[in-house]
């Protein structure tokens, strides 16, 4: 148990569908991220948020869309996506403090099946 | 462009032997480097830090050196065990606030 908990761990989607991956975090931190891995690919950071608001979108395409609510949930709302985004999306948290050592807590990821 | 380039995409050792992984990083420098476990399904699991003053961090059985000469950081697992078999992630901050970036990883496999 790693403190950070995503929902569902395994997603089949159609290219036209809807469908929200979820991600908590039971540790108190003060910012989260999402990642995609995709297989012999580096971890790419697509989203960061601090205290809640969007500090990083790394070009990503419009169709993924985050939303953080708090600072303990983070969601990725998904819509007409495409085959070559399958991947494993992992969620991650970590407390920012001015020595900040940006280490980060994953959660178990969502796989992503997109058909 | 920053990067981080973990050379070897798998290495196969005998258990007892030490396990050496390299992490090498290109056009900046880092304040500090990141090495992460991750086991097949999971999601990656932080194990040791080492800033860019530090020569050596030692976890039990873990070290970790960074060159800023060589631009580049080794992670030793001493006395392997097939426990140890994983990926073993390098990772450090490019430029952006909290902008954490990863190199492909090394695949480690200890045979008994």
């Amino acid at each position: 148990e790693t403190g950070v908990t995503q929902t569902p761990r395994h997603l089949v989607m159609g290219m036209t569908n809807k469908k929200s991956l979820k991600c908590e975090q039971h540790l108190g931190h003060n910012a989260m991220y999402w990642y995609k891995q995709s297989a012999k690919k580096p971890l790419e950071l697509m989203f960061v948020y601090n205290f809640k608001e969007q500090t990083e979108n790394n070009s990503v395409p419009s169709r993924f869309s985050p939303e953080c609510p708090n600072s303990s949930h983070l969601f990725l709302h998904l819509h007409t996506l495409q085959p070559e985004d399958s991947a494993l999306y992992l969620c991650a948290s970590s407390q920012v403090r001015a020595t900040n050592t940006g280490e980060l807590f994953f959660g178990e990821g969502s796989r992503l099946t997109v058909l | 462009s920053q990067k981080i380039e973990q050379n070897s995409e798998a290495l196969n050792i005998q258990e007892g032997k030490t396990a050496t992984l390299t992490c090498n990083y290109t056009n900046y420098s880092p304040a500090y480097l990141q090495w992460y476990r991750q086991d097949p399904g999971r999601g990656p699991v932080f194990l040791l830090l080492i800033r860019e003053n530090e020569k050596e961090k030692r976890k039990e059985r873990l070290k970790v050196t960074f060159d800023t000469t060589l631009k580049q950081s080794l992670f030793h697992i001493t006395a392997s065990q097939p426990a140890d078999s994983a990926t073993y992630l390098c990772a450090a901050l490019s430029g952006g606030y909290n902008k954490l970036i990863f190199g492909a990883g090394t695949r480690l496999a200890v045979h008994p």
